[in-house]
Protein backbone atom coordinates (compact mmCIF):
# COMPACT_ATOMS: atom_id res chain seq x y z
CA UNK A 1 0.00 0.00 0.00
CA UNK A 2 0.80 3.36 -1.07
CA UNK A 3 1.81 6.01 2.16
CA UNK A 4 -0.36 8.58 0.27
CA UNK A 5 -3.07 7.48 -2.10
CA UNK A 6 -5.43 9.91 -4.22
CA UNK A 7 -8.15 9.80 -6.05
CA UNK A 8 -7.32 8.60 -9.28
CA UNK A 9 -7.89 11.78 -11.91
CA UNK A 10 -8.66 12.79 -14.04
CA UNK A 11 -11.73 14.86 -12.86
CA UNK A 12 -14.11 16.79 -15.28
CA UNK A 13 -16.76 18.63 -13.98
CA UNK A 14 -18.67 21.85 -15.45
CA UNK A 15 -18.16 25.27 -14.15
CA UNK A 16 -19.96 25.97 -10.97
CA UNK A 17 -20.04 22.53 -9.80
CA UNK A 18 -19.30 20.38 -6.11
CA UNK A 19 -16.11 18.42 -6.53
CA UNK A 20 -14.34 16.59 -3.69
CA UNK A 21 -11.26 14.87 -3.37
CA UNK A 22 -9.92 12.21 -0.83
CA UNK A 23 -6.54 11.48 0.33
CA UNK A 24 -5.74 8.71 2.33
CA UNK A 25 -2.63 8.07 4.44
CA UNK A 26 -1.19 4.52 5.99
CA UNK A 27 0.64 6.15 9.26
CA UNK A 28 -1.17 6.77 11.93
CA UNK A 29 1.57 8.47 13.68
CA UNK A 30 1.42 11.54 10.80
CA UNK A 31 0.59 14.97 11.83
CA UNK A 32 0.27 17.88 9.98
CA UNK A 33 -1.44 17.57 6.61
CA UNK A 34 -1.64 19.74 3.54
CA UNK A 35 -3.48 20.46 0.27
CA UNK A 36 -0.98 21.98 -2.83
CA UNK A 37 -2.30 23.16 -6.07
CA UNK A 38 0.07 22.92 -8.79
CA UNK A 39 -0.81 24.48 -12.30
CA UNK A 40 0.86 22.58 -15.74
CA UNK A 41 4.49 23.77 -15.63
CA UNK A 42 4.59 25.50 -12.70
CA UNK A 43 5.31 24.78 -8.81
CA UNK A 44 3.22 23.44 -6.19
CA UNK A 45 1.46 26.41 -4.06
CA UNK A 46 0.13 25.79 -0.76
CA UNK A 47 -3.75 25.72 -0.52
CA UNK A 48 -4.49 25.06 3.06
CA UNK A 49 -3.56 23.56 5.96
CA UNK A 50 -5.81 20.62 7.23
CA UNK A 51 -7.15 21.52 10.46
CA UNK A 52 -8.59 18.54 13.42
CA UNK A 53 -11.62 20.03 13.39
CA UNK A 54 -12.00 20.81 9.42
CA UNK A 55 -11.02 24.31 7.77
CA UNK A 56 -12.80 25.87 5.52
CA UNK A 57 -11.32 28.96 3.11
CA UNK A 58 -13.46 30.70 1.15
CA UNK A 59 -15.13 27.84 -1.29
CA UNK A 60 -12.88 25.59 -0.34
CA UNK A 61 -12.94 23.43 3.11
CA UNK A 62 -10.58 20.71 4.06
CA UNK A 63 -11.65 18.37 6.35
CA UNK A 64 -9.34 15.46 8.78
CA UNK A 65 -10.77 12.32 9.44
CA UNK A 66 -8.25 10.10 11.91
CA UNK A 67 -9.58 7.05 12.45
CA UNK A 68 -10.26 6.49 8.91
CA UNK A 69 -6.72 8.24 7.97
CA UNK A 70 -7.85 10.38 5.12
CA UNK A 71 -7.98 13.76 4.98
CA UNK A 72 -10.70 15.72 2.19
CA UNK A 73 -10.97 18.74 0.00
CA UNK A 74 -14.43 20.05 -1.22
CA UNK A 75 -14.54 22.81 -3.99
CA UNK A 76 -17.96 24.83 -4.16
CA UNK A 77 -19.21 26.90 -6.73
CA UNK A 78 -15.74 25.71 -8.94
CA UNK A 79 -14.23 28.18 -11.26
CA UNK A 80 -12.31 27.77 -15.25
CA UNK A 81 -9.26 28.96 -12.73
CA UNK A 82 -9.38 26.48 -10.28
CA UNK A 83 -8.30 23.58 -12.84
CA UNK A 84 -5.35 22.50 -11.55
CA UNK A 85 -3.67 19.38 -10.07
CA UNK A 86 -3.99 18.90 -6.18
CA UNK A 87 -1.34 17.52 -4.26
CA UNK A 88 -1.79 16.17 -0.71
CA UNK A 89 0.73 16.59 1.93
CA UNK A 90 1.35 14.16 4.94
CA UNK A 91 4.39 14.83 7.18
CA UNK A 92 4.96 12.21 9.84
CA UNK A 93 6.60 13.84 11.88
CA UNK A 94 9.16 16.19 13.07
CA UNK A 95 11.91 14.96 10.90
CA UNK A 96 12.03 16.95 7.20
CA UNK A 97 12.21 13.77 5.68
CA UNK A 98 8.52 12.34 6.89
CA UNK A 99 7.22 14.72 4.39
CA UNK A 100 4.82 12.34 1.47
CA UNK A 101 3.41 13.86 -1.29
CA UNK A 102 0.72 12.08 -3.14
CA UNK A 103 1.02 12.18 -6.54
CA UNK A 104 -1.86 14.59 -7.62
CA UNK A 105 -5.68 14.91 -8.33
CA UNK A 106 -5.96 16.29 -11.90
CA UNK A 107 -9.21 18.75 -12.08
CA UNK A 108 -10.60 20.12 -15.03
CA UNK A 109 -13.48 22.51 -15.17
CA UNK A 110 -15.44 22.77 -18.04
CA UNK A 111 -17.30 25.79 -19.22
CA UNK B 1 5.82 36.27 2.52
CA UNK B 2 8.20 33.28 2.42
CA UNK B 3 10.35 33.81 -0.52
CA UNK B 4 12.34 30.69 -2.57
CA UNK B 5 14.44 31.94 -5.22
CA UNK B 6 15.85 28.96 -7.70
CA UNK B 7 18.58 30.81 -10.30
CA UNK B 8 17.52 29.49 -13.35
CA UNK B 9 14.27 28.80 -14.63
CA UNK B 10 15.01 27.34 -17.98
CA UNK B 11 18.60 25.28 -18.04
CA UNK B 12 20.25 23.73 -20.84
CA UNK B 13 23.77 21.77 -20.58
CA UNK B 14 25.50 18.90 -22.02
CA UNK B 15 26.42 15.45 -20.92
CA UNK B 16 29.31 15.01 -18.11
CA UNK B 17 28.92 19.07 -17.37
CA UNK B 18 29.15 19.35 -14.05
CA UNK B 19 25.92 21.35 -13.13
CA UNK B 20 24.96 23.57 -10.16
CA UNK B 21 21.11 24.57 -9.56
CA UNK B 22 21.23 27.25 -6.79
CA UNK B 23 18.18 28.06 -4.46
CA UNK B 24 17.95 30.86 -1.98
CA UNK B 25 15.33 31.41 0.81
CA UNK B 26 14.48 34.39 2.75
CA UNK B 27 12.91 33.07 5.91
CA UNK B 28 15.57 31.63 8.11
CA UNK B 29 14.17 28.40 7.61
CA UNK B 30 16.08 25.64 9.04
CA UNK B 31 15.00 22.92 6.67
CA UNK B 32 15.56 22.87 2.90
CA UNK B 33 15.12 20.55 -0.35
CA UNK B 34 15.61 19.42 -3.54
CA UNK B 35 13.56 17.56 -5.31
CA UNK B 36 13.00 16.58 -9.09
CA UNK B 37 9.21 15.98 -10.71
CA UNK B 38 9.06 13.88 -13.89
CA UNK B 39 5.56 12.56 -15.44
CA UNK B 40 3.93 10.33 -13.71
CA UNK B 41 6.08 10.17 -11.01
CA UNK B 42 5.35 12.81 -9.02
CA UNK B 43 7.70 14.57 -6.49
CA UNK B 44 10.59 12.99 -5.42
CA UNK B 45 13.04 13.91 -2.90
CA UNK B 46 16.63 13.75 -3.54
CA UNK B 47 18.50 15.62 -1.09
CA UNK B 48 17.67 17.91 2.32
CA UNK B 49 19.18 19.71 4.89
CA UNK B 50 18.26 20.82 8.16
CA UNK B 51 20.71 23.03 9.31
CA UNK B 52 24.22 24.27 7.74
CA UNK B 53 26.49 21.66 6.74
CA UNK B 54 23.93 19.05 7.55
CA UNK B 55 22.46 17.09 4.45
CA UNK B 56 20.48 13.78 4.43
CA UNK B 57 19.85 11.46 0.78
CA UNK B 58 16.35 11.46 -0.07
CA UNK B 59 14.42 8.39 -2.21
CA UNK B 60 17.14 9.12 -5.03
CA UNK B 61 20.42 11.20 -4.38
CA UNK B 62 22.08 8.84 -7.30
CA UNK B 63 24.38 11.10 -9.54
CA UNK B 64 23.46 13.57 -7.14
CA UNK B 65 25.20 15.66 -4.21
CA UNK B 66 24.39 19.49 -1.99
CA UNK B 67 26.39 22.35 -0.26
CA UNK B 68 24.80 24.21 2.58
CA UNK B 69 27.35 26.36 3.75
CA UNK B 70 24.70 29.01 4.82
CA UNK B 71 21.43 28.91 6.10
CA UNK B 72 20.21 30.45 3.08
CA UNK B 73 21.27 28.88 0.08
CA UNK B 74 21.26 25.39 -0.73
CA UNK B 75 22.86 23.91 -4.11
CA UNK B 76 22.68 20.66 -5.92
CA UNK B 77 25.13 19.39 -7.69
CA UNK B 78 24.69 16.94 -10.90
CA UNK B 79 28.47 15.45 -11.06
CA UNK B 80 28.17 14.60 -14.64
CA UNK B 81 24.91 15.32 -15.74
CA UNK B 82 23.08 12.62 -17.67
CA UNK B 83 20.32 12.84 -20.63
CA UNK B 84 18.06 10.91 -17.54
CA UNK B 85 18.67 13.95 -15.69
CA UNK B 86 16.33 15.44 -17.72
CA UNK B 87 13.62 17.03 -15.48
CA UNK B 88 12.01 20.18 -13.49
CA UNK B 89 13.72 20.45 -9.81
CA UNK B 90 11.99 22.10 -7.33
CA UNK B 91 13.56 23.61 -4.29
CA UNK B 92 11.45 23.78 -1.16
CA UNK B 93 11.94 25.30 2.69
CA UNK B 94 10.19 25.23 6.08
CA UNK B 95 10.45 25.45 9.52
CA UNK B 96 9.14 23.04 12.09
CA UNK B 97 5.51 21.73 11.33
CA UNK B 98 4.96 24.45 9.04
CA UNK B 99 4.29 23.57 5.26
CA UNK B 100 6.90 23.42 2.81
CA UNK B 101 7.24 26.75 0.54
CA UNK B 102 8.86 25.77 -3.35
CA UNK B 103 10.87 27.72 -5.64
CA UNK B 104 9.78 28.49 -9.30
CA UNK B 105 11.68 25.61 -10.43
CA UNK B 106 14.12 24.60 -13.12
CA UNK B 107 13.71 22.86 -16.31
CA UNK B 108 16.82 21.50 -16.99
CA UNK B 109 17.04 19.27 -20.17
CA UNK B 110 20.91 17.53 -20.48
CA UNK B 111 21.81 16.78 -24.06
Amino acid sequence: RKEVEQDPGPFNVPEGATVAFNCTYSNSASQSFFWYRQDCRKEPKLLMSVYSSGNEDGRFTAQLNRASQYISLLIRDSKLSDSATYLCVVNWGSSASKIIFGSGTRLSIRP
Amino acid sequence: DVKVTQSSRYLVKRTGEKVFLECVQDMDHENMFWYRQDPGLGLRLIYFSYDVKMKEKGDIPEGYSVSREKKERFSLILESASTNQTSMYLCASKQGGQPQHFGDGTRLSIL
